[in-house]
């Protein structure tokens, strides 16, 4: 079954330094977004991606991060400049989008440690 | 602004079905009621959905009442691997982002 990859599973980078989270989606999918899940908490809402372009972001999403889609499969996440408060796990999500395939798909996330 | 209510946790025997509630009394029209399901810190994993019909699939059975304000997802034969904990969202159908809330706590015992 297709499913979206994640890498790295784990990451420690010392705060202030860049980081980049990468995520293959579901081949055929047009739609991408990141979530995140503080340890403990809710799974939050970071962004959606569609055509090239941030379709919606989520007041979590400020200027410290962005999003790219480099090539035809890659989606990528960066973090200019970790924060402590950055800890988390991130999850890349895919929908298809097209007639019924409106469902996401989730993958299996990357935890981030910021020290 | 949570759109649904689910209990906080709830325990279940082995090979027995697990019956999970959630109430979303303040549904619209245009919104369709989603179960995902987090296994220990893993990915969400969508398990089913519908709009009025009940729904099954290879997981599960999602019932959906008549004035859709409430539906139970059912777990025919729960496992051990089925401990995780169960999101119910509600999405309205040209809103594709995924509100979760704090879901219940499944743990099936043996």
């Amino acid at each position: 079954e297709p499913e979206v990859t994640q890498t790295p599973s784990h990451q420690v980078t010392q705060m202030g330094q860049e980081v980049i989270l990468r995520c293959v989606p579901i081949s055929n999918h047009l739609y991408f977004y990141w979530y995140r899940q503080i340890l403990g908490q809710k799974v939050e809402f970071l962004v959606s991606f569609y055509n090239n372009e941030i379709s919606e972001k989520s007041e979590i999403f400020d200027d410290q991060f962005s999003v790219e889609r480099p090539d035809g499969s890659n989606f990528t996440l960066k973090i200019r400049s970790t924060k402590l408060e950055d800890s988390a796990m991130y999850f890349c999500a895919s929908r298809e989008g097209l007639n019924s395939g409106n469902t996401i798909y989730f993958g299996e996330g990357s935890w981030l440690t910021v020290v | 602004d949570a759109k649904t209510t689910q209990p906080p946790s709830m325990d279940c025997a082995e090979g027995r079905a697990a019956n999970l509630p959630c109430n979303h009394s303040t549904i619209s029209g245009n919104e369709y009621v989603y179960w995902y399901r987090q296994i220990h810190s893993q990915g969400p994993q969508y398990i089913i959905h519908g709009l009025k019909n009940n729904e099954t699939n290879e997981m599960a059975s999602l019932i959906i009442t008549e004035d859709r304000k409430s539906s139970t997802l059912i777990l025919p034969h729960a496992t051990l691997r089925d401990t995780a904990v169960y999101y119910c969202i509600v999405r309205p159908s040209d809103d594709y982002k995924l509100s979760f809330g704090a879901g219940t706590t499944v743990t099936v015992r043996a």
